[in-house]
Order: structure tokens, then sequence, then C-alpha cells
């Protein structure tokens, strides 16, 4: 069965540089999470979207947007990156009319 | 603002044995309550929902129950394996999306 892919798997940057992530969701799934887990940290909801609009919003710093397209894949964009930012992050993903959010497998972002 | 507490944070256990997990949270207007695996450094796996409606769900040596009126769940894991060994962690939804407990990581010793 499909599940929710996400790219990169791992990713390093330096201090104030920028970063993409991608979430392409379960096919037929149209609501698309996104959570951070710091290191021995349970995870941290983001942010979310259905059907392409912003649905929910978490603790997500002023410095990361994101959108979710018309394939209903989702990038989460990340600015002024800080050390702090370095944590495993999950994109869930959610089909109209059921419950269970099915998670990606991450992208570890680390900071130098 | 819903908080999500799991005890124990840790558990060791010989191959073999019946284990209870506990999960508890502060609110207990929520939608439902999932029970997810993760393996060190990997993704989330769902492993039960339990709806807020229902009182238990079970898969294969998994059953899990919920208690929403006292804001508590268990995860029941029978006759444990070496495989088992991860960290368990509980999560809630409710007005918001998925609010995580910090885990139980659980040792199954062969």
């Amino acid at each position: 069965a499909a599940g929710v892919i996400q790219s990169p798997r791992h990713l390093i940057k330096e201090k104030r540089e920028t970063a993409t992530l991608k979430c392409y969701p379960i096919p037929r799934h149209d609501t698309v999470y996104w959570y951070q887990q710091g290191p021995g940290q349970d995870p941290q909801f983001l942010i979310s979207f259905y059907e392409k609009m912003q649905s929910d919003k978490g603790s997500i710093p002023d410095r990361f947007s994101a959108q979710q397209f018309s394939d209903y894949h989702s990038e989460l964009n990340m600015s002024s990156l800080e050390l702090g930012d370095s944590a495993l992050y999950f994109c869930a993903s959610r089909e109209r009319g059921y419950d269970t959010q099915y998670f990606g497998p991450g992208t570890r972002l680390t900071v130098l | 603002k819903q908080e999500v507490t799991q005890i124990p944070a840790a558990l060791s256990v010989p191959e073999g044995e019946n284990l209870v997990l506990n999960c508890s949270f502060t609110d207990s207007a929520i939608y439902n309550l999932q029970w997810f695996r993760q393996d060190p450094g990997k993704g989330l796996t769902s492993l039960l929902l339990i709806q807020s409606s229902q009182r238990e769900q079970t898969s294969g040596r998994l059953n899990a129950s919920l208690d929403k009126s006292s804001g508590r769940s268990t995860l029941y894991i029978a006759a444990s394996q070496p495989g088992d060994s991860a960290t368990y962690l509980c999560a809630v939804s409710g007005n918001t999306p998925l609010v995580f407990g910090k885990g139980t990581r659980l040792s199954v010793i062969a």
C-alpha cells in the first residue's frame, strides 16, 4: 500500500540558511499535517492543511511557512535556520471522513 | 491546554511477559486516541486508534482501552517479543491536531 512520502530524508544546513521539506500524502488523502520532533522530545504539531487551505496552526515559528498544492503535496519552507531547528520533521496525511493520521518516515534536519 | 502523560517512561521486561503501558490526558473532550510505535530515529507507525465513543480496540497481541471520563488509556501487549522493543507514544485528537505524550521506551529482553 502507498505510504506518505517525504523528501529529502536527511538534510544538513548551516545557520541562517533556508530549507524546503516536501511531503506527498497517500492518494485520496486531502489533509496534511506537519510535526517537529526534537531530540528526545515528543512530536509537536506545527501546521495543517485541508483542501489546500491552512486548517490549523500550532507552534510554528514565524520563520517557517508552508503550503499545500493542487496535487495535495505540501512543502514546509524554513528560513534563517537556527541550531534549535535541528529535529525530525514528520508529515502526516488523513483522508476526509477518517480519523487516522498516517505518518511519513520523516526528514532529519541538522543545522550546523 | 491538553496535556498527555505516559507512565512509565521506560520499561524493561523479559520475553514472553504481558505488559501494560499507561497514558493519561487532562482534557476529556477528545475525538479519538491513537497509539504509535517509534523505532529509534524512525517514523511513527500507527498501532491502534480508539474513537471517543469506543472502549477498546484490538489488533493481534495488542489491546488498547479508553476511559474518556477519567482521561486514561492503556495499551496491553501480550506475550512480548524482542521485536516489540521500541518507544510507544499515545496521542489524543480534540479541537487541535494530535497532542503526544513523551512515550514509554520498551525493551524486551530475550
